[in-house]
C-alpha cells in the first residue's frame, strides 16, 4: 500500500513565486529520490539524497533529506513556465530493496 | 547518447489479446524495471529484474510477465488476464550495487488503450 505522503495535490502560482512540496512518512528512509514529470513522459530525475539533513541544489531546486529520516522537502525558487508539471518524490525504506513513490505534486504556472 | 528507449508510443488492442512492451535500455545497467502509473496515482511496480534470466515480481504482477534474455532488453507483456489493463507503462533501469543504486532512469512510456 501506499507508504508515502506527498503534498500538496496540486499548486496554482504565478509566474516568479517560490513553490515548496513535502513527502512524509511513518517509515525511516535511507534514499529520497525527486522526479519532475512532463505531460506524456517518463520522469526524470532532478535530486537525490543519501544522509540525514542533506540539502542539495540543482540550479533553482533545492530538496533537504530530513534529519528525522521521515521526510523530504522540494523548493523551487523563482517559477518559470517550463517547470510545469508533476513532481514525484521517491524514497528507500531503511532495510527494503524497492523504491515507494508519493502521489505526485501537479504544478500550474500562470503566466 | 546513452538511454532508454520504449516502443511504441501509443498502443491500441482489443480485450482478449496480449499484447507486449518493449524496453531497451544503452546505459550498462544490470537492472531493470517495468511501473504502471494511473492518473492522479504515483508509480506502482509491476517486475524487476537485477540480472539476465532473472526477474522478481513487484506490487501489482498479476496479469503480467516479462523475460530478460538480454542485458539491454525487458520486453513486458500485458495478457487478457489483467482486468485492467489501461494504462501509462514506464521502464527503468540503474546499477545494481553501491550507493547510487537507487537512481532509477526512466525511458518515455507507452501509453496502452484496451477497449
Amino acid at each position: 500500500g501506499q507508504q508515502l505522503n506527498q503534498s500538496p495535490q496540486s499548486m496554482f502560482i504565478q509566474e516568479g513565486e517560490d513553490v515548496s512540496m513535502n513527502c512524509t512518512s511513518s517509515s525511516i528512509f535511507n534514499t529520497w529520490l525527486w522526479y519532475k514529470q512532463d505531460p506524456g513522459e517518463g520522469p526524470v530525475l532532478l535530486i537525490a539524497l543519501y544522509k540525514a539533513g542533506e540539502l542539495t541544489s540543482n540550479g533553482r531546486l533545492t530538496a533537504q533529506f530530513g534529519i528525522t529520516r521521515k521526510d523530504s522537502f522540494l523548493n523551487i525558487s523563482a517559477s518559470i513556465p517550463s517547470d510545469v508539471g508533476i513532481y514525484f518524490c521517491a524514497g528507500r525504506i531503511q532495510g527494503a530493496q524497492k523504491l515507494v513513490f508519493g502521489q505526485g505534486t501537479r504544478l500550474t504556472i500562470n503566466p | 547518447d546513452g538511454g532508454i528507449t520504449q516502443s511504441p508510443k501509443y498502443l491500441f488492442r482489443k480485450e482478449g489479446q496480449n499484447v507486449t512492451l518493449s524496453c531497451e535500455q544503452n546505459l550498462n545497467h544490470d537492472a531493470m524495471y517495468w511501473y504502471r502509473q494511473d492518473p492522479g496515482q504515483g508509480l506502482r511496480l509491476i517486475y524487476y529484474s537485477q540480472i539476465v534470466n532473472d526477474f522478481q515480481k513487484g506490487d501489482i504482477a498479476e496479469g503480467y510477465s516479462v523475460s530478460r534474455e538480454k542485458k539491454e532488453s525487458f520486453p513486458l507483456t500485458v495478457t487478457s488476464a489483467q482486468k485492467n489493463p489501461t494504462a501509462f507503462y514506464l521502464c527503468a533501469s540503474s546499477i545494481l550495487a553501491g550507493p547510487y543504486s537507487y537512481e532509477q532512469y526512466f525511458g518515455p512510456g507507452t501509453r496502452l488503450t484496451v477497449t
